[in-house]
């Protein structure tokens, strides 16, 4: 079935630092892929999506390109701020009617 | 337009009790979601309405998991009787259709303690 990988966190990094959480996926077909975000006490907000090769979704300075060639859609940030702190959850969803399936979450941390 | 709606937010029972979730999709949102989410894990997919019928239910526990959407609008999860490990956040999606692009909304999540 889908599955989605990412890194285990968690991630600390000092404010303006350069971001990248990694998202890999084994799918059938051709999913839609996304990045949704957690702050704390709050719920799942959708961040960005992609729904075919090559397409790079962006939103609030984080960009992620739908790779199909090495199943990936990593998630990056120029730079990084303290309200960047959050769970960071990779997702796919599959070209039929699915719900999403998520990976396990990346606990991001952004020191001032 | 208004969320998803789910109450309570929190709830603590003893194992063997029941209990049940509430959600009100996006007005509109034919396809409804129920997903737990156990602590520092991602969320799994219990089950998915589209309007009052179910679509994949297929990792729902059936021998203590119940759902229901009954006009095809608000939805219920009940668990009964609870165990231990169903300690974990509940959470209510919707969306306007089944279909692989469509975003999914999220609720804020009913938080489960199993004693």
């Amino acid at each position: 079935g889908d599955s989605v990988t990412q890194m285990e966190g968690p991630v600390t990094l000092s404010e303006e630092a350069f971001l990248t959480i990694n998202c890999t996926y084994t799918a059938t077909g051709y999913p839609s892929l996304f990045w949704y975000v957690q702050y704390p006490g709050e719920g799942l907000q959708l961040l960005l999506k992609a729904t075919k090769a090559d397409d790079k979704g962006s939103n609030k300075g984080f960009e992620a390109t739908y790779r199909k060639e090495t199943t990936s859609f990593h998630l990056e940030k120029g730079s990084v701020q303290v309200s960047d702190s959050a769970v960071y959850f990779c997702a796919l969803r599959g070209g039929g009617a699915d719900g999403l399936t998520f990976g396990k979450g990346t606990h991001l941390i952004i020191q001032p | 337009e208004a969320g998803v709606a789910q109450s309570p937010r929190y709830k603590i029972i003893e194992k063997r009790q029941s209990v049940a979730f509430w959600c009100n999709p996006i007005s509109g949102h034919a396809t409804l979601y129920w997903y737990q989410q156990i602590l520092g894990q991602g969320p799994k997919l219990l089950i998915q309405f589209q309007n009052n019928g179910v679509v994949d239910d297929s990792q729902l526990p059936k021998d203590r998991f119940s759902a229901e959407r009954l006009k095809g609008v608000d939805s219920t999860l009940k668990i009964q009787p609870a165990k231990l490990e169903d300690s974990a956040v509940y959470l209510c999606a919707s969306s306007l259709s089944n279909s692989g692009a469509n975003v999914l909304t999220f609720g804020a999540g009913s938080r489960l303690t199993v004693l």
